[in-house]
C-alpha cells in the first residue's frame, strides 16, 4: 500500500519563527510536490522536486524554500513564518511515468 | 499559468439526486484527472482521462473529457451521503514534465440523507 506521510497534522507557530514541514514517501518516486490549500483557491503549487537535490519553483514560492537530500524525503521550510502563511499544506509524490499524485494527509499550520 | 475553472463551488443535494460538476479552461491539457478529498485527508485519485471525447465510468460516477481537451465533467447518478466531499479536477498542461498538475478550485459536495 502506497504511503505519503507528513510529520505533523497540526502546528501552531508564532510570527517570525522558522518552520519545517517534513514529508516522506515509501514508493521510490522521483517527483515530490508541496502545495498549499486554501478555501476557494484549490491547490496551489509551492515547489516541486524531480530528483535528489533538484528543485523547481511552483506558482507561489515566495516565503518558502525546500530541501531534498534523500529521494524519499522532501522538506518545506518557512524561513520566517507570517500570518498569511496560515494554511493547509499538502505533500504529494508521483513516479516518472504515470502522473498520478499520491498525497499525504496534510499539515494544518496556524501562524499567530 | 494555465487555469482550470470549476463549477459550481458548492453543491448541496438530497440523497438520490443527480449532479454534474464542470471543469473548464481556455487551454489544452494532455490529460485530466479527478480527485476526491475527505475532511482531514489528502486528495485521492478517482480517474484519469487522456483522449478527447473519452468517457469513463466508475460505478455511479461518469467522467467525460471534452473533444478539444479543454474541459471535463463529472456526473454522479443517484448521489449517496458517502459521496460527500471535495472534488478537484487537475490537468496536465501539454509539454509539462515532472508530473506537474494544475488544479481547479474544487467543488464541495454535500449529500443529505
Amino acid at each position: 500500500d502506497v504511503k505519503v506521510t507528513q510529520s505533523s497534522r497540526y502546528l501552531v507557530k508564532r510570527t517570525g519563527e522558522k518552520v519545517f514541514l517534513e514529508c516522506v514517501q515509501d514508493m521510490d518516486h522521483e517527483n515530490m510536490f508541496w502545495y498549499r490549500q486554501d478555501p476557494g483557491l484549490g491547490l496551489r503549487l509551492i515547489y516541486f522536486s524531480y530528483d535528489v537535490k533538484m528543485k523547481e519553483k511552483g506558482d507561489i514560492p515566495e516565503g518558502y524554500s525546500v530541501s531534498r537530500e534523500k529521494k524519499e524525503r522532501f522538506s518545506l521550510i518557512l524561513e520566517s513564518a507570517s500570518t498569511n502563511q496560515t494554511s493547509m499544506y499538502l505533500c504529494a509524490s508521483s513516479g516518472s511515468g504515470p502522473e498520478t499524485q499520491y498525497f499525504g494527509p496534510g499539515t494544518r499550520l496556524l501562524v499567530l | 499559468t494555465q487555469l482550470l475553472e470549476q463549477s459550481p463551488q458548492f453543491l448541496s443535494i438530497q440523497e438520490g439526486e443527480n449532479l454534474t460538476v464542470y471543469c473548464n479552461s481556455s487551454s489544452v491539457f494532455s490529460s485530466l484527472q479527478w480527485y476526491r478529498q475527505e475532511p482531514g485527508e489528502g486528495p485521492v485519485l478517482l480517474v484519469t482521462v487522456v483522449t478527447g471525447g473519452e468517457v469513463k465510468k466508475l460505478k455511479r460516477l461518469t467522467f467525460q473529457f471534452g473533444d478539444a481537451r479543454k474541459d471535463s465533467s463529472l456526473h454522479i447518478t443517484a448521489a449517496q451521503p458517502g459521496d460527500t466531499g471535495l472534488y478537484l479536477c487537475a490537468g496536465r498542461p501539454g509539454g509539462t514534465s515532472y508530473g506537474k498538475l494544475t488544479f481547479g478550485q474544487g467543488t464541495i459536495l454535500t449529500v443529505h440523507p
